[in-house]
Protein backbone atom coordinates (compact mmCIF):
# COMPACT_ATOMS: atom_id res chain seq x y z
CA UNK A 1 0.00 0.00 0.00
CA UNK A 2 1.30 3.45 -0.61
CA UNK A 3 1.85 5.44 2.94
CA UNK A 4 1.42 8.73 2.79
CA UNK A 5 3.74 10.63 5.65
CA UNK A 6 3.64 14.27 6.62
CA UNK A 7 6.06 16.68 8.59
CA UNK A 8 6.45 18.11 10.45
CA UNK A 9 4.01 16.52 13.19
CA UNK A 10 3.37 19.73 14.93
CA UNK A 11 4.64 23.33 14.59
CA UNK A 12 4.20 26.28 16.62
CA UNK A 13 3.98 30.09 14.80
CA UNK A 14 3.50 33.45 15.01
CA UNK A 15 -0.05 35.04 13.18
CA UNK A 16 1.17 36.19 10.33
CA UNK A 17 4.02 33.71 9.91
CA UNK A 18 4.02 31.50 6.55
CA UNK A 19 3.32 28.02 6.97
CA UNK A 20 4.12 25.05 5.48
CA UNK A 21 3.25 21.50 5.65
CA UNK A 22 5.01 18.70 3.54
CA UNK A 23 3.42 15.34 2.63
CA UNK A 24 5.12 12.54 0.75
CA UNK A 25 3.68 9.69 -0.96
CA UNK A 26 5.80 6.18 -0.64
CA UNK A 27 4.96 5.95 -4.80
CA UNK A 28 3.74 8.36 -7.10
CA UNK A 29 -0.09 9.59 -7.10
CA UNK A 30 -0.45 12.72 -9.93
CA UNK A 31 -2.15 15.34 -8.47
CA UNK A 32 -5.17 13.08 -6.16
CA UNK A 33 -4.29 14.56 -2.79
CA UNK A 34 -6.39 16.65 -1.00
CA UNK A 35 -5.48 18.59 2.55
CA UNK A 36 -8.23 18.77 4.95
CA UNK A 37 -8.68 20.76 8.56
CA UNK A 38 -9.56 19.69 11.90
CA UNK A 39 -9.90 22.19 14.11
CA UNK A 40 -10.29 20.83 18.18
CA UNK A 41 -13.90 19.35 18.57
CA UNK A 42 -15.40 20.37 14.94
CA UNK A 43 -15.81 17.84 11.81
CA UNK A 44 -12.68 17.68 9.20
CA UNK A 45 -13.52 20.56 6.09
CA UNK A 46 -11.93 19.83 3.17
CA UNK A 47 -9.25 22.12 2.30
CA UNK A 48 -8.04 21.57 -1.49
CA UNK A 49 -8.12 18.68 -3.48
CA UNK A 50 -6.53 18.04 -7.29
CA UNK A 51 -2.91 19.30 -4.71
CA UNK A 52 -3.97 22.55 -5.49
CA UNK A 53 -7.48 23.41 -6.21
CA UNK A 54 -9.24 25.39 -3.46
CA UNK A 55 -13.26 24.73 -3.05
CA UNK A 56 -15.23 27.72 -2.81
CA UNK A 57 -15.13 29.56 0.61
CA UNK A 58 -11.73 28.39 1.39
CA UNK A 59 -9.28 31.77 2.40
CA UNK A 60 -6.99 32.29 -0.39
CA UNK A 61 -4.30 32.59 2.07
CA UNK A 62 -4.24 28.92 2.08
CA UNK A 63 -1.94 26.87 -0.85
CA UNK A 64 -1.57 23.69 -1.99
CA UNK A 65 0.98 22.62 -4.45
CA UNK A 66 2.89 19.45 -5.88
CA UNK A 67 2.50 16.44 -8.42
CA UNK A 68 3.51 12.67 -7.97
CA UNK A 69 5.11 11.92 -4.47
CA UNK A 70 5.69 15.80 -2.79
CA UNK A 71 3.38 17.68 -1.46
CA UNK A 72 2.74 21.06 0.35
CA UNK A 73 0.24 22.91 1.73
CA UNK A 74 1.04 26.48 2.56
CA UNK A 75 -0.88 29.17 4.72
CA UNK A 76 0.70 32.44 4.09
CA UNK A 77 -0.12 34.70 7.04
CA UNK A 78 -1.03 32.53 9.71
CA UNK A 79 -4.41 33.59 11.47
CA UNK A 80 -5.45 32.85 14.96
CA UNK A 81 -8.60 30.65 13.32
CA UNK A 82 -6.31 28.84 12.02
CA UNK A 83 -5.52 26.47 15.04
CA UNK A 84 -6.24 22.98 14.23
CA UNK A 85 -4.51 19.79 12.84
CA UNK A 86 -4.14 19.45 8.80
CA UNK A 87 -4.24 15.93 7.11
CA UNK A 88 -3.26 15.11 3.63
CA UNK A 89 -4.84 12.60 1.79
CA UNK A 90 -4.31 10.68 -1.30
CA UNK A 91 -7.56 8.94 -3.39
CA UNK A 92 -6.64 7.37 -6.38
CA UNK A 93 -7.66 3.91 -5.38
CA UNK A 94 -8.23 2.31 -2.12
CA UNK A 95 -6.82 2.44 0.45
CA UNK A 96 -7.31 5.97 0.31
CA UNK A 97 -4.89 6.65 3.07
CA UNK A 98 -4.34 9.64 5.44
CA UNK A 99 -1.06 11.42 6.50
CA UNK A 100 -0.59 11.37 10.42
CA UNK A 101 -1.79 14.95 10.96
CA UNK A 102 0.08 18.46 11.56
CA UNK A 103 -0.78 20.05 14.66
CA UNK A 104 -0.38 23.69 14.28
CA UNK A 105 -0.69 26.19 17.02
CA UNK A 106 -0.01 29.78 17.81
CA UNK A 107 3.09 30.55 19.34
CA UNK B 1 -28.77 22.37 3.52
CA UNK B 2 -26.74 19.28 2.86
CA UNK B 3 -26.15 17.52 5.80
CA UNK B 4 -25.33 13.89 6.97
CA UNK B 5 -26.50 12.48 10.48
CA UNK B 6 -24.85 9.06 12.04
CA UNK B 7 -26.14 6.94 14.36
CA UNK B 8 -26.42 3.47 16.05
CA UNK B 9 -23.19 3.97 17.68
CA UNK B 10 -22.71 3.16 21.83
CA UNK B 11 -20.47 0.51 23.46
CA UNK B 12 -20.57 -2.69 22.66
CA UNK B 13 -18.50 -5.88 24.06
CA UNK B 14 -15.17 -7.18 21.69
CA UNK B 15 -16.66 -9.77 19.14
CA UNK B 16 -19.93 -8.41 19.22
CA UNK B 17 -21.56 -6.79 16.32
CA UNK B 18 -22.91 -2.75 16.37
CA UNK B 19 -24.51 -1.45 12.26
CA UNK B 20 -23.80 2.35 11.88
CA UNK B 21 -26.33 4.16 9.77
CA UNK B 22 -25.98 7.92 8.02
CA UNK B 23 -28.98 9.94 6.47
CA UNK B 24 -28.27 12.12 4.00
CA UNK B 25 -30.24 15.07 2.75
CA UNK B 26 -30.07 18.23 1.10
CA UNK B 27 -28.33 16.41 -2.11
CA UNK B 28 -28.80 13.56 -4.78
CA UNK B 29 -27.99 10.78 -2.75
CA UNK B 30 -27.91 8.24 -5.54
CA UNK B 31 -25.42 10.38 -7.63
CA UNK B 32 -22.42 9.93 -5.21
CA UNK B 33 -20.04 7.84 -3.54
CA UNK B 34 -19.89 7.35 0.30
CA UNK B 35 -17.27 6.73 2.79
CA UNK B 36 -16.53 5.90 6.27
CA UNK B 37 -13.73 7.60 8.07
CA UNK B 38 -12.54 6.84 11.52
CA UNK B 39 -10.98 8.74 14.45
CA UNK B 40 -9.41 6.79 16.86
CA UNK B 41 -8.86 8.25 20.24
CA UNK B 42 -5.82 10.71 20.45
CA UNK B 43 -5.11 9.39 16.71
CA UNK B 44 -5.26 10.58 13.06
CA UNK B 45 -8.01 9.95 10.61
CA UNK B 46 -8.25 6.51 8.97
CA UNK B 47 -10.61 6.06 6.15
CA UNK B 48 -12.61 2.58 6.69
CA UNK B 49 -14.44 2.01 3.48
CA UNK B 50 -16.17 3.10 0.02
CA UNK B 51 -19.25 2.49 -2.08
CA UNK B 52 -19.59 3.90 -5.60
CA UNK B 53 -22.61 5.94 -6.38
CA UNK B 54 -23.99 2.19 -7.98
CA UNK B 55 -22.85 -0.14 -5.75
CA UNK B 56 -20.85 -1.64 -7.85
CA UNK B 57 -17.76 -0.58 -6.62
CA UNK B 58 -16.89 -1.44 -3.10
CA UNK B 59 -13.58 -1.10 -0.76
CA UNK B 60 -12.19 -1.79 2.08
CA UNK B 61 -9.41 -0.66 5.00
CA UNK B 62 -7.15 -4.08 5.82
CA UNK B 63 -7.94 -3.47 9.22
CA UNK B 64 -11.80 -3.95 8.91
CA UNK B 65 -11.35 -6.42 5.73
CA UNK B 66 -13.66 -9.47 6.75
CA UNK B 67 -15.45 -8.07 9.22
CA UNK B 68 -17.42 -4.60 7.93
CA UNK B 69 -19.96 -4.47 5.44
CA UNK B 70 -20.44 -1.29 3.99
CA UNK B 71 -24.28 -0.85 2.01
CA UNK B 72 -26.62 2.05 0.51
CA UNK B 73 -29.99 1.75 0.33
CA UNK B 74 -30.79 5.28 -2.35
CA UNK B 75 -34.34 4.88 -2.11
CA UNK B 76 -33.72 6.27 1.64
CA UNK B 77 -31.14 7.71 1.34
CA UNK B 78 -29.00 6.61 3.78
CA UNK B 79 -25.70 4.90 4.05
CA UNK B 80 -24.64 1.74 6.25
CA UNK B 81 -21.97 -0.10 7.92
CA UNK B 82 -22.28 -3.30 9.09
CA UNK B 83 -19.23 -3.97 11.71
CA UNK B 84 -18.90 -7.73 13.20
CA UNK B 85 -16.36 -9.21 15.53
CA UNK B 86 -15.85 -6.09 17.12
CA UNK B 87 -11.80 -5.28 18.62
CA UNK B 88 -11.11 -2.60 20.76
CA UNK B 89 -9.19 -1.27 18.31
CA UNK B 90 -11.95 -0.36 16.40
CA UNK B 91 -12.94 2.00 18.84
CA UNK B 92 -13.27 5.51 17.51
CA UNK B 93 -15.34 8.63 16.11
CA UNK B 94 -17.18 6.95 13.20
CA UNK B 95 -17.59 9.53 10.50
CA UNK B 96 -20.18 9.27 7.56
CA UNK B 97 -18.67 10.91 4.39
CA UNK B 98 -19.78 12.52 0.78
CA UNK B 99 -17.09 11.58 -2.20
CA UNK B 100 -16.83 14.79 -3.71
CA UNK B 101 -17.26 13.02 -7.31
CA UNK B 102 -20.57 11.64 -9.07
CA UNK B 103 -21.20 9.12 -11.61
CA UNK B 104 -17.62 7.87 -11.07
CA UNK B 105 -15.89 4.48 -10.44
CA UNK B 106 -12.90 6.49 -9.57
CA UNK B 107 -12.49 7.56 -5.49
CA UNK B 108 -12.50 11.41 -5.49
CA UNK B 109 -11.73 13.95 -2.18
CA UNK B 110 -14.25 14.36 0.80
CA UNK B 111 -16.27 17.29 0.67
CA UNK B 112 -19.24 16.66 3.06
CA UNK B 113 -18.61 15.23 6.96
CA UNK B 114 -21.26 14.39 9.28
CA UNK B 115 -20.65 15.21 13.00
CA UNK B 116 -19.81 11.76 14.17
CA UNK B 117 -20.83 8.79 15.99
CA UNK B 118 -18.84 7.17 18.47
CA UNK B 119 -17.97 3.30 18.88
CA UNK B 120 -16.63 2.34 21.83
CA UNK B 121 -15.28 -1.77 22.15
CA UNK B 122 -14.74 -2.87 25.67
CA UNK B 123 -15.46 -5.27 28.34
Amino acid sequence: DIQMTQSPSSLSASVGDRVTITCRASQGIANYLAWYQQKPGKVPKLLIYAASTLPSGVPSRFSGSGHGTDFTLTISSLQPEDVATYYCQRYNYAPLTFGGGTKVEIK
Amino acid sequence: EVQLVESGGGLVQPGRSLRLSCAASGFTFDDYAMHWVRLPPGKGLEWVSGISWDDFKIDYADSVKGRFTISRDDAENSLHLQMNSLRPDDTALYYCVKDKGGYTYGWDAFDIWGQGIMVTVSS
